[in-house]
């Protein structure tokens, strides 16, 4: 079973409406989360990195949350643009020594932004 | 260079055939990461790099994969006798010292079809 559960697969938001993307984990012990966004046929690229102490990052019109407690974190995209179209990918990590290849990724929500 | 580069960015082989994938990675970043994503689903870890040495191999998914690093820069994932199923997207990302925060970087990927 995957580690990290993102909410929805998929949604699809006015150009200016706001969306919020949800991501469930169960990794322990925690270490830190991240929020990436991929365009299609591209890399992903990292928005946010949250450790678990911190419960909310910003990074323009995206902010993450964070409750390490519950376990659940979110992604506000504010005043959505067409550009905001890309799969959002929730990657989980368990301790900062832990090797890179052992981050748990979820399957990303794809978003699209339509005028 | 600037980012992490990948080689071919598209590649269409017949099942059987053997394929390299190259990645540059970001000029002083020591680790480098393989990963696969196929349609639809997260991104799968395949093999990690820590200068030339792969200390964790764990995720190449048969003996028909295998990965090489030399100079501490440049990797290359080859595929031997591809078959349809190890048809996705392969990732290569790059970071500074595993254990940090400041995450890594990606490629753009690879696109391999097996047809």
């Amino acid at each position: 079973k995957n580690q990290v559960e993102q909410s929805p697969q998929s949604l699809i938001i006015l150009e200016g409406k706001n969306c919020t993307l949800q991501c469930n984990y169960t990794v322990s012990p925690f270490s830190n989360l991240r929020w990436y966004k991929q365009d299609t046929g591209r890399g992903p690229v990292s928005l946010t990195i949250m450790t678990f102490s911190e419960n909310t990052k910003s990074n323009g019109r995206y902010t993450a949350t964070l409750d390490a407690d519950t376990k659940q974190s979110s992604l506000h995209i504010t005043a959505s643009q067409l550009s905001d179209s890309a799969s959002y990918i929730c990657v989980v990590s368990r301790w900062v020594t832990d090797s890179w290849g052992k981050l748990q990724f979820g399957a990303g929500t794809q978003v699209v932004v339509t005028p | 260079g600037a980012g992490v580069s990948q080689s071919p960015s598209n590649k269409v082989t017949e099942k059987g055939k053997d394929v390299e994938l190259r990645c540059d990675p970001i000029s002083g970043h020591t680790a480098l990461y393989w990963y696969r994503q196929s349609l639809g689903q997260g991104l799968e870890f395949l093999i990690y790099f820590q200068g030339n040495s792969a200390p964790d191999k764990s995720g190449l998914p048969s003996d028909r994969f295998s990965a090489e690093r030399t100079g501490g820069s440049v990797s290359t994932l080859t595929i031997q006798r591809t078959q349809q199923e190890d048809s996705a997207v392969y990732l290569c990302a790059s970071s500074s010292p595993p254990g940090t925060h400041t995450g890594y970087t990606f490629g753009s990927g690879t696109r391999l079809t097996v047809v």
